[in-house]
């Protein structure tokens, strides 16, 4: 069974990076053929999903992000990672890594605050 | 993007009773070729990450009471409690991951009445 863990600074300044990174174990990210997601959820309202890594290395983002997103992966760590750049209050949430098309797994999620 | 739309958004019902939450999304999520829909049901406690209960809209995941079913095609679906357990009080969403920007409805609140 696939298990997953977020990690990376609870805080971050407006204007600047949020960062975060998923590592895998129990499975390879780079075997089979898998979405890595990312997903958020604001304080008191819903899921949104982030965008995914493909086994194949492409991409897919949610386009209500407006371009500020990248996700990569380090196959040798077996990590995959978020990075949000311009980040303001409104990014302000708990950010969960999931795989699969429907979600079979997640980490236990990663809270990330906006602040100065 | 294919919204999703949930009702109600909450609903209390009794132990033992049975509780029907519906999905409707803005474009069909059918897969003529694969004759599936590309729709999966989550139970999301407090605290913890959602849990996956149901996928190609009525497939249930391993380990999932079979109180828990999903059903529909298309563009409306509905997961049932056939009989709610103390443990069920949660929210749950529904997902669309047919067409990205892969989507969830707004979340169903289900308590005990």
């Amino acid at each position: 069974q696939v298990q997953l863990q977020e990690s990376g600074p609870g805080l971050v300044k407006p204007s600047q990076t949020l960062a975060l990174t998923c590592t895998v174990s129990g499975g390879s990210i780079s075997s089979g053929s898998h979405y890595w997601n990312w997903i958020r959820q604001p304080a008191g309202r819903g899921l949104e999903w982030i965008g995914h890594f493909y086994t194949s290395g492409s991409t897919s983002y949610n386009p209500s992000l407006k371009g500020r997103v990248t996700m990569s992966a380090d196959t040798s760590k077996n990590q995959f990672s978020l990075r949000l750049t311009s980040v303001t209050a409104a990014d302000t949430a708990v950010y969960y890594c999931a795989v699969g098309a429907f979600f079979d797994a997640w980490g236990r999620g990663a809270l990330v605050t906006v602040s100065s | 993007d294919i919204e999703m739309t949930q009702s109600p958004d909450s609903l209390a019902v009794s132990l033992g009773e049975r509780a029907t939450i519906h999905c409707k999304s803005s474009q069909s999520v059918l897969s003529n070729s694969a004759n599936k829909s590309y729709l999966a049901w989550y139970q999301h406690k407090p605290g913890q990450p959602p849990n996956l209960l149901i996928y190609w809209a009525s497939t249930r995941e391993s380990g999932v009471p079979d109180r828990f079913s999903g059903s529909g095609s298309g563009t409306d679906f509905t997961l049932t409690i056939s009989s709610l357990q103390a443990e069920d009080v949660a929210l749950y969403y529904c997902h669309q991951y047919y067409r990205t920007p892969w989507t969830f409805g707004q979340g169903t609140k289900v308590e005990i009445k």
